[in-house]
């Protein structure tokens, strides 16, 4: 089976930097991926890794070690707006639209 | 381009009663994926379909099924209902090509079961 862990819930102040972690196992998958959803709200695509390493876009920035089972989601000049839920996810393969989603981590932003 | 669209929004049924559920996707794409999202559950995948052909299905029981037209609009439904079948479902298009494909999702449906 397939499982990805992330920390349930993650405070921070804004400006601050935050980190959101995911480790998983799975017997093989395209690569990870990173999905914000605010209150009510649909999920929506933040960042893609495919290979390992630092993938940057703009404030966020996301990570894949693939010998370590672990990413992560970097977060940068945090924003009220940023508070949400954030999912890692993999993709199964051979199963092009199939998304297997972490529990979620509810980032709190305090002023 | 017009995101996905679901219909309807919310929904509210009693225990036994059976419910359909549309989802229209992004124009051109033709995967659609259903999830369902509950807070102890987090977001589970249904299953998904791609040229009107379900091309793989999550661990739910025979209750929840759906299908896909050739315009790619997809309905799910789900029979019998039972109370631990209010979530929200979510629906997600993505259009296959090399690479990842991003999944974008509707607002979902919101589901009651009395």
């Amino acid at each position: 089976g397939q499982s990805l862990e992330q920390p349930s819930e993650v405070t921070a102040v804004e400006g601050a930097i935050v980190q959101i972690n995911c480790t998983y196992q799975t017997s093989g998958f395209y690569g990870l991926s990173w999905y914000q959803q605010h209150d009510g709200g649909a999920p929506t695509f933040l960042s893609y890794n495919a290979l390992d390493g630092l993938e940057e876009t703009g404030r966020f920035s996301s990570f894949l070690s693939r010998s370590d089972s672990y990413g992560y989601l970097l977060l940068q000049e945090l924003q009220m707006k940023d508070s949400a839920s954030y999912f890692c996810a993999v993709r199964d393969i051979g199963n092009t639209g199939k998304l297997i989603f972490g529990q979620g981590t509810t980032l709190q932003v305090k002023p | 381009k017009a995101g996905v669209t679901q219909t309807p929004r919310y929904l509210i049924k009693t225990r036994g009663q059976q419910v359909t559920l549309s989802c229209s996707p992004i124009s051109g794409h033709r995967s659609v994926s259903w999830y369902q999202q509950t807070p102890g559950q987090g977001l589970q995948f249904l299953f998904e379909y791609f040229s009107e052909t379900q091309r793989n299905k999550g661990n739910f029981p025979g209750r929840f099924s759906g299908r896909q037209f050739s315009n790619s609009r997809s309905e799910m439904n789900v029979s019998t209902l039972e109370l631990g079948d209010s979530a929200l479902y979510l629906c997600a298009s993505s259009f296959p090509g090399q690479g990842y494909n991003e999944q974008f999702f509707g607002p979902g449906t919101r589901l009651t079961v009395l």
